[in-house]
């Protein structure tokens, strides 16, 4: 099994709403990360964990709160969000090297 | 200046022609990903590269460390081709920094 999955596929959320994005793997991955993509722009690190716990955090805000519960799982709480927030969220996990890509959640926030 | 920078920006191109992606970098790295996104946002990893030359289907990415260099070549080039092909580079174990994309389009 060499596939990331992601739920849900399309989110659209108030600015007062609590939401979570789910990203799980099993691909025995120890590495897995959170990425934010813009329409026709590069995705951005938005935070790595490495071996169940948070190695990076790139000066992402605190309405973004990142879990790791365990290896194959890792999610994304969202609470209190912008408009400007809504893009594509990417997960992908790695062992060694090649990152494998979750098709992503396209994320809309009113 | 971006840390990677990939030309053309925009590139259509007739069915059967040899396509050539190019990628620059300017720090150090440990590893070169060459990376495709369909429209609908799925990314798929093509290559990782640390030297020399990799291929793999109509596909074939290289890399010149010294000149901190890499092309990707898709050769008899087809229209489900069309894409986004971003390349990226590995800083340190898990750190990937994306140049901005090449967007492909492949007319029948």
């Amino acid at each position: 099994d060499t596939e990331v999955t992601q739920t849900p596929k399309h989110l659209v959320m108030g600015m007062t709403n609590k939401k979570s994005l789910k990203c799980e793997q099993h691909m025995g991955h120890r590495a897995m990360y959170w990425y934010k993509q813009k329409a026709k722009k590069p995705p951005e690190l938005m935070f790595v964990y490495s071996y169940e716990k948070l190695s990076i955090n790139e000066s992402v805000p605190s309405r973004f709160s990142p879990e790791c519960p365990n290896s194959s799982l890792l999610n994304l709480h969202l609470h209190a969000l912008q408009p400007e927030d809504s893009a594509l969220y990417l997960c992908a996990s790695s062992q060694v090297g090649t990152q494998y890509f979750g098709p992503g959640t396209r994320l809309t926030v009113l | 200046k971006n840390e990677v920078e990939q030309s053309p920006q925009n590139l259509t191109a007739q069915e059967g022609e040899f396509i050539t992606i190019n990628c620059s970098y300017s720090v150090g790295i440990s590893a070169l990903h060459w990376l495709q996104q369909h429209p609908g946002g799925g990314i798929v990893s093509l290559f990782m590269l640390s030297s020399g030359k990799k291929k793999h289907g109509r596909l074939i990415a290289t890399i010149n460390i010294q000149e901190k260099h890499s092309s990707l070549h898709i050769t008899a080039s087809h229209p489900r081709d069309s894409a986004v092909y971003i390349c990226a580079v590995r800083k340190g174990a898990q750190k990937l920094v994306f140049g901005q994309g090449t967007r492909l389009t492949i007319n029948p």
